[in-house]
């Protein structure tokens, strides 16, 4: 069954370094997703992406995060200067159409030290 | 804004005991409702989904959930708990239009005893 993949597993970064965490979304799928969760606390929606432009982001996404779609396979997350509050694990999901169920990846745990 | 309560952070059943995972959504239409799974170390697994039609919807590993307006609940039911159903259980809310953006509640957590 097709998955949504996403590497690192984990990372470990120093305040103000940039991280790229990354996704492969499934194959035909068209909306993608990045969500995160602080330890302990709720899933929490980031931005959606279709179409090669953001279609919706949260208060969360300020100028520190971008996403881009490099080439037809990976959805890339970028925390330019990261701060210790973004510790949290990032969840890539994508879907086949609007409407359509989001599949999720295993996450990337990130660690700002 | 839609929301998403789960009142139960952790709950505790036996092994073959039934299950009822409770939660509560804000929202002025009908919206799409789900609920995931996480297993410790793991991503989030769709257990299963309502958009319309049938208020009762059957999932994965023999849960069930029923969706009900009038109480704008959407619990989630298992006749009979196995050990792996050890978990964490998310409900999530999304627009029945445009970019569903997933909103979801705190979670509660399962824990099976023998």
């Amino acid at each position: 069954e097709p998955e949504v993949t996403q590497t690192p597993s984990h990372q470990v970064t120093q305040m103000g370094q940039e991280v790229i965490l990354r996704c492969v979304p499934i194959s035909n799928h068209l909306y993608f997703y990045w969500y995160r969760q602080i330890l302990g606390q709720k899933v929490e929606f980031l931005v959606s992406f279709y179409n090669n432009e953001i279609s919706e982001k949260s208060e969360i996404f300020d100028d520190q995060f971008s996403v881009e779609r490099p080439d037809g396979s990976n959805f890339t997350l970028k925390i330019r200067s990261t701060k210790l509050e973004d510790s949290a694990m990032y969840f890539c999901a994508s879907s086949e159409d609007q409407g359509e169920t989001q599949y999720f990846g295993p996450g990337t745990r990130l660690l700002v030290l | 804004a839609q929301s998403v309560t789960q009142p139960d952070i952790h709950i505790t059943v036996s092994e073959g005991a039934s299950l009822e995972l409770r939660c509560n959504y804000s929202y002025g239409a009908t919206p799409y409702l789900f609920w995931y799974v996480q297993s410790p170390g793991q991503g989030l697994q769709l257990l299963l989904k309502y958009f319309s039609g049938d208020t009762l919807v059957q999932g994965i590993k023999g849960f069930e959930a029923e969706f009900k307006r009038s109480q704008s609940s959407f619990n989630l039911r298992k006749p009979s708990v196995h050990w792996s159903d050890a978990a964490e259980y998310f409900c999530a809310v999304a627009r029945n239009f445009g970019n569903e953006k997933l909103t979801f509640g705190t979670g509660t957590r399962l824990t099976i005893i023998p």
